[in-house]
């Protein structure tokens, strides 16, 4: 069946502009996270959702970056004012249920480069 | 300092060679370990998983976790080419909770 896909693969924008990046989970998976894979501080979590509500944004580095997860699937990770430091890869990953940490399935990210 | 230590590398190694990757972390509240394989630009793949301290193999995988020491090791025998990625150690507090990373090590086997 189809993996967690992320759109759009590659994003460049200027400073200041917003973005949106979009994550398709796994059919039927009702947990969703996003993480930040960048050089200098490797893979980070950002937001997790369970189902539509979002009961961990403990990662959210400024109120710039917001999330959203519509009808238990589909979810936007938007960064507003973007800033050069929010350069990274943007990473979803689905899981079945929640209690089942060893089945995050990773989508191939989103490359966003800030000018 | 970072929660979860892990080498950077790279660890290059012949083709057929063990290769051994490890990290530590400082948290004792971590319970589940987990091994990713990530190729460029892909994202991670889950490779290994272990709950608690002890050992777990699967084909030519080994991971090892010690608790007492902090410590988590993955262990790829007879490595082949196509193993040459970045291994990324990570874990959790709780099943279904957010995921710690350590930094990566990138692998490359020579043939």
């Amino acid at each position: 069946g189809a993996g967690v896909s992320q759109s759009p693969s590659n994003k460049v924008t200027e400073k200041g502009k917003d973005v949106e990046l979009r994550c398709d989970p796994i059919s039927g998976h009702t947990a969703l996270y996003w993480y930040r894979q960048s050089l200098g501080q490797g893979l980070e979590f950002l937001i997790y959702f369970q189902g539509n509500s979002a009961p961990d944004k403990s990662g959210l580095p400024s109120d710039r970056f917001s999330a959203e997860r519509t009808g238990g699937s589909v979810s936007t990770l938007t960064i507003q004012r973007t800033q050069q430091e929010d350069s990274a890869v943007y990473l979803c990953a689905s899981s079945l249920e929640q209690g089942r940490v060893e089945t995050q399935y990773f989508g191939p990210g989103t490359r966003l480069l800030v000018l | 300092q970072k929660e979860v230590e892990q080498d950077p590398g790279p660890l290059s190694v012949p083709e057929g060679a063990i290769v051994s990757l490890n990290c530590t972390y400082s948290n004792s509240a971590f319970q589940y370990f987990m091994w990713y394989r990530q190729y460029s630009r892909k994202g991670p793949e889950l490779l290994m998983y272990t709950y608690s301290s002890g050992n777990k193999e699967d084909g030519r995988f080994t991971a090892q976790v010690d608790k007492s020491s902090k410590y988590i090791s993955l262990f790829i025998r007879d490595s082949q080419p196509s193993d040459s990625a970045t291994y990324l150690c990570a874990m959790s507090k709780t099943a279904g909770n957010k995921l710690t990373f350590g930094g990566g090590t990138r692998v490359l086997v020579k043939p």
